[in-house]
C-alpha cells in the first residue's frame, strides 16, 4: 500500500458546526503532516507529528485541533471555522530520517467550505 | 533558514515542445531538492528528487532536473510535452539532517496548448 487515504473528500460546513478530516497510511511512515492549499498558492504546513507526537504546530489558530491516535492514522478536528477557512486541506506522511529525505506522500486532500 | 523562488507564475507552452521550469532556492546549508506535480483537485505527487551523487536527476513522466550548486538552481526539464502535463507544479527544499521539512516555492502553472 503506497497510499495516504484522506476522508471526506469534500466537506461543507457551518460557522457553528464540528467536523472532522481523517488521513490513514499504511507504509510504515512514522511522520505525518496537516498542509492547507488556498487556491493558486503553494501548502502551508500546520502540523507535523513525529512517532504520533505533535512536534510542530505552525501557530495555528486553536478551532483547528489535530490528533495522532496511532502510527498510522491522523485526524484534523474542526470548530468554530470561518469562511477564511475554506481551502484544500492535504495531508502528507514520510519516513523519519535525519541523514535523508525520502520525500513526502500526499493524499488527494479534503476540499473544505465553510458556509 | 531556506526559501525557494519559481521565478514564473504561469509558462504556456505548445504540444510536443520543450519546457524548462525554473527553481531556485537560498540556504545557509546543504538542502535536498523536489520537484512536486498537483493536477487539478489533487494532492501533490512527486515528481523527482536531489539528495547527492549525479546532478542530473531523472523523475517520472519523462522530466528531469539538474543540481547547479554554483547557481542554487534546480530546474525541472521536458523534452517534448503533452497535454496531460497542464497542471500545477512546486519546487521544494528541506535542509541535510534536520528531518524532514519541505519549504516550497510559489507554484508554476504549466499550460499546455494543443
Amino acid at each position: 500500500d503506497t497510499e495516504v487515504t484522506q476522508t471526506p473528500k469534500h466537506l461543507v460546513m457551518g460557522m457553528t458546526n464540528k467536523k472532522s478530516l481523517k488521513c490513514e497510511q499504511h507504509m510504515g511512515h512514522r511522520a505525518m503532516y496537516w498542509y492547507k492549499q488556498k487556491a493558486k498558492k503553494p501548502p502551508e504546513l500546520m502540523f507535523v507529528y513525529s512517532y504520533e507526537k505533535l512536534s510542530i504546530n505552525e501557530s495555528v489558530p486553536s478551532r483547528f485541533s489535530p490528533e495522532c491516535p496511532n502510527s498510522s492514522l491522523l485526524n484534523l478536528h474542526l470548530h468554530a471555522l470561518q469562511p477564511e477557512d475554506s481551502a484544500l486541506y492535504l495531508c502528507a506522511s514520510s519516513q523519519v530520517s535525519r541523514d535523508s529525505d525520502y520525500g513526502y506522500t500526499f493524499g488527494s486532500g479534503t476540499r473544505l467550505t465553510v458556509v | 533558514a531556506q526559501s525557494v523562488t519559481q521565478l514564473d507564475s504561469q509558462v504556456p507552452v505548445f504540444e510536443e515542445a520543450p519546457v524548462e521550469l525554473r527553481c531556485n532556492y537560498s540556504s545557509s546549508v546543504s538542502v535536498y531538492l523536489f520537484w512536486y506535480v498537483q493536477y487539478p483537485n489533487q494532492g501533490l505527487q512527486l515528481l523527482l528528487k536531489y539528495l547527492s551523487g549525479s546532478t542530473l536527476v531523472k523523475g517520472i513522466n519523462g522530466f528531469e532536473a539538474e543540481f547547479n550548486k554554483s547557481q542554487t538552481s534546480f530546474h525541472l526539464r521536458k523534452p517534448s510535452v503533452h497535454i496531460s502535463d497542464t497542471a500545477e507544479y512546486f519546487c521544494a527544499v528541506s535542509r541535510n539532517n534536520a528531518g524532514n521539512m519541505l519549504t516550497f516555492g510559489g507554484g508554476t502553472r504549466l499550460m499546455v496548448k494543443p
